[in-house]
């Protein structure tokens, strides 16, 4: 069965500086990785994912993560918060050929950004 | 294009009382979920319709029902509804499975309160 961990389930920076968020992952296949973020009263949208093509990924607004097999992780980086950053962030993985295309979450990270 | 829609946005019910969260999109996509977010751990799948007709369970099905009414719908009921169901659902839908590889999208969201 996958997993996902997200360490810290708040992150507080301000704003302009780095945003790092951690996601590890257990699975016993190379899975495919996808981050999600919610703003506040809405669903979830796409910021990433990661197929197996190239390990660093780059997103919208800014974000990019990148794939390390040695440390089952996939962690998102923003160089420079900015105010419109304060959400939550999910990060999900698949199993590549798993009936139902379904996904597994981490539990969230909320992150708040100070002026 | 809407995308993913859901009714209602907010509904409460007294224990033992019954309801059906609609969920309906116009992307043409053949895959569809139901989710329950919780604080601290993230989304949990409910149920999943891999495509029309087809309807199977996901981590935390019990107390749920589904129907995939036709290729737009897809449409959760709890039957007698209880306080530990108290949650955020959230529908979401993706193209044709291949893998693992396209990405789900969410609707707004229902916040339900069972009393």
């Amino acid at each position: 069965a996958q997993s996902v961990t997200q360490l810290g389930s708040h992150v507080s920076v301000s704003e302009g500086a780095l945003v790092l968020l951690r996601c590890n992952y257990s699975s016993s296949v190379p899975p495919y990785l996808f981050w999600y973020v919610q703003y506040p009263n809405q669903g979830l949208q796409l910021l990433l994912k990661y197929t197996s093509a190239a390990t660093l990924v780059k997103g919208i607004n800014g974000f990019e993560a990148e794939f390390k097999k040695s440390e089952t992780s996939f962690h998102l980086t923003k160089p420079s918060a900015h105010m419109s950053d304060a959400a939550e962030y999910f990060c999900a993985v698949s199993e590549p050929g798993a009936a139902g295309n379904k996904l597994t979450f981490g539990g969230g990270t909320r992150v708040l950004v100070k002026p | 294009n809407a995308g993913v829609t859901q009714t209602p946005k907010f509904q409460v019910l007294k224990t033992g009382q019954s309801m059906t969260l609609q969920c309906a999109q116009d992307m043409n996509h053949n895959s569809m979920y139901w989710y329950r977010q919780d604080p601290g751990m993230g989304l949990r799948l409910i149920y999943y319709s891999a495509s029309e007709g087809t309807t199977d369970k996901g981590e935390v099905p019990n107390g749920y029902n589904v129907s995939r009414l036709n290729k737009r719908e897809f449409s959760l009921r709890l039957e007698s509804a209880a306080p530990s169901q108290t949650s955020v659902y959230f529908c979401a839908s993706s193209e044709r499975p291949s893998g693992g590889l396209n990405e789900q999208f969410f609707g707004p969201g229902t916040r339900l309160t069972v009393l």
